[in-house]
Parts: C-alpha cells; sequence; structure tokens
C-alpha cells in the first residue's frame, strides 16, 4: 500500500543551524509530491511541490527515486520556521499525508 | 478568488450528539476533502467528494459522512459523537483536473465533545 512516512515527530534544531525534515515515500510509479506547513494560528498551506523544483522561505526538497525520498532542507533554520510539515503524496486521483513533524527552532 | 471557508469555526457538543460542518470550496474546485486532525494523531484523511460522489475514503467507521452539493459545497456529519471526536476538522479543496491535486485548506472547526 501506499505510504508516506516522516519518523521524526519533533524536531528541534538552533537558529542558523542547518534543518532537514525526513520523509519517505512507498510506491512503485512515478508520485507526485508536496510539503505542506502549518504555521501557529494559521491554516495549513502548501510550501512546495516536487515537480516545481523551486525555493520557497529558503526551503528545498529533491525527490530521490532510489530511495524514495523527499526530504526538505534548509541551510540556515530561521525562528519563524517553527511550525508543522506535513509530506504528501498524491496519485490517481488520491493524495496522501504523512503524520507530521513538529519543528521547534531555538533561539 | 476567495478561499475555502469552514462553518462553523468553533462547536460544543455533548456525546451522543450529532453535528452537521459546512465547507465552501475555492470557486471551480470540483474535489473536497474532510480531514480530522489531533495533536496525537497528525492529520487523517477521512473522505474526499468529486462532482458529489465520494471518491476516496479513509479508515472511518460509518458515524463519519458527508456529502456534496452541485455548486461543490460539502458537509460532513458525524452521529452519536464520542470524547474521541474532539478535533480539528479541516476541509480542502482541489482543481483535481489535469494531474493537479494540490489542496486548499481551510480554516478548520474546533469540534469539542464533552
Amino acid at each position: 500500500a501506499q505510504r508516506v512516512t516522516q519518523p521524526e515527530k519533533l524536531l528541534s534544531v538552533f537558529k542558523g543551524a542547518p534543518v532537514e525534515l525526513k520523509c519517505n515515500y512507498s510506491y512503485s510509479g512515478s508520485p507526485e509530491l508536496f510539503w505542506y506547513v502549518q504555521y501557529s494560528r494559521q491554516r495549513l498551506q502548501l510550501l512546495l511541490r516536487h515537480i516545481s523544483r523551486e525555493s520557497i522561505k529558503g526551503f528545498t526538497a529533491d525527490l530521490n527515486k532510489g530511495e524514495t525520498s523527499f526530504h526538505l532542507k534548509k541551510p540556515f533554520a530561521q525562528e519563524e520556521d517553527s511550525a508543522m510539515y506535513y509530506c504528501a503524496l498524491a496519485r490517481d486521483d488520491k493524495i496522501i499525508f504523512g503524520k507530521g513533524t513538529r519543528l521547534h527552532i531555538l533561539p | 478568488k476567495a478561499g475555502v471557508t469552514q462553518t462553523p469555526r468553533y462547536l460544543i457538543k455533548t456525546r451522543g450528539q450529532q453535528v452537521t460542518l459546512s465547507c465552501s470550496p475555492i470557486s471551480g474546485h470540483r474535489s473536497v476533502s474532510w480531514y480530522q486532525q489531533t495533536p496525537g494523531q497528525g492529520l487523517q484523511f477521512l473522505f474526499e467528494y468529486f462532482s458529489e460522489t465520494q471518491r476516496n475514503k479513509g479508515n472511518f467507521p460509518g458515524r463519519f459522512s458527508g456529502r456534496q452539493f452541485s455548486n461543490s459545497r460539502s458537509e460532513m456529519n458525524v452521529s452519536t459523537l464520542e470524547l474521541g471526536d474532539s478535533a480539528l476538522y479541516l476541509c480542502a479543496s482541489s482543481p483535481s483536473t489535469g494531474g493537479s491535486y494540490e489542496q486548499y485548506f481551510g480554516p478548520g472547526t474546533r469540534l469539542t465533545v464533552t
């Protein structure tokens, strides 16, 4: 069955340090992958999608089909990055979310 | 374009009651999905409607049901409420055409069951 795994429920990183939020998926085809973010008291929103290959708020994510991963990275964490992050996979008219990782940026 | 709206924003119910939540998608979006969000379980998919038909369904009991109207607005109903149903219920709409699955979320309805 298709699955999205985010192994860390909570990730604490010091301000200025690099950030990597892990996402692994199980799907044999060519998935469409997303990262969604939910800041405190804001609605869940799309951060980036793999097909656009863009950098949003300094975050990038590369699809690694060999490792079936779509890790989210940022070279220097900022306090405003503290939020809940969800990885999602879409295929065949269905979207599957991971359980989410809470990113806490320490001052 | 106006974003996804959900009503009501907050709701307090007692065990055994039933509740109906409403969602208005972005104009032109034909797909509406419902999610339950809790601190312990994260985001859990309830069901998705597309052109008034339930297209996908998550692993929730039959007490959770939904429907979609011809204008794409959707309602979700929970019958015989249990304490564990307390959660933030999110609605998301999507164009869901041409392979676009990007979800646009509403602010959610916070349901508290006492």
